[in-house]
């Protein structure tokens, strides 16, 4: 069955830190990989995304992506948090051709400490 | 362009009744999409809608469904709600003017909070 696993819960970064969130995928073929935030009460907002070529993508907000297909990862980074980065973060993933509703990991919820 | 948007807000029902709710895609998107969000299951995907036409489900119960108007905007509807029910009902659009690729990014509303009382 096609799988989107996020192994940390929980994170804490102390403000100015870089950042890490981990994300692994299983589908049988390469799927659409996503990044989405979500602050309290709110809905999703898309951080970046990856569909093929160029293994590292740029989203908002400073965030960037390395696709690794060797280790079915898409794992999101950013050199230096903000307060106001603390939210909870979601990959997600499409197998395509249209119809495909997205899968989502469990989420990371993003702590920062002054 | 204005967002995806989504009616009500925030609904309070109780156990064995009905509710539709609503959702406004961003305009020129012809694929909407409705997940529901709870503290347990995480997100998952309920159905989605093309053209005025249901091409894929979750696996929810037949109490979930769905329609799409011929302006794209869509509803769903939850027959004999049961307390769990509640949760956060997302909708999102995408362009998917039948390319893959890009064309594919969904982009979400705000949610509706249901809870079942």
């Amino acid at each position: 069955a096609q799988s989107v696993t996020q192994p940390d819960i929980h994170i804490t970064v102390s403000e100015g830190a870089s950042l890490e969130l981990r994300c692994n995928y299983s589908y049988g073929a390469t799927p659409y990989l996503f990044w989405y935030v979500q602050s309290p009460g709110q809905g999703l907002q898309l951080l970046l995304k990856y569909f093929s070529g160029d293994t590292l993508v740029q989203g908002i907000k400073g965030f960037e992506a390395e696709f690794k297909r060797s280790q079915s990862s898409f794992n999101l980074r950013k050199p230096s948090v903000h307060w106001s980065d603390a939210a909870e973060y979601f990959c997600a993933a499409s197998a395509g051709g249209g119809a495909d509703g997205l899968t989502f990991g469990k989420g990371t919820h993003l702590i920062i400490q002054p | 362009k204005a967002g995806v948007t989504q009616t009500p807000r925030y609904l309070i029902k109780t156990r064995g009744q009905q509710v539709t709710l609503s959702c406004s895609p961003i305009s020129g998107h012809r694929s909407v999409s409705w997940y529901q969000q709870t503290p347990g299951q995480g997100l998952q995907f309920l159905f989605e809608y093309f053209s005025e036409t249901q091409r894929n489900k979750g696996n929810f119960p037949g109490r979930f469904s769905g329609r799409q108007f011929s302006n794209s905007r869509s509803e769903m509807n939850v027959s004999t709600l049961e307390l769990g029910d509640s949760a956060l009902y997302l909708c999102a659009s995408s362009p998917l003017f039948g390319l893959a690729g890009s064309q594919e990014t969904q982009y979400f509303g705000p949610g509706t909070r249901l809870l079942v009382l």
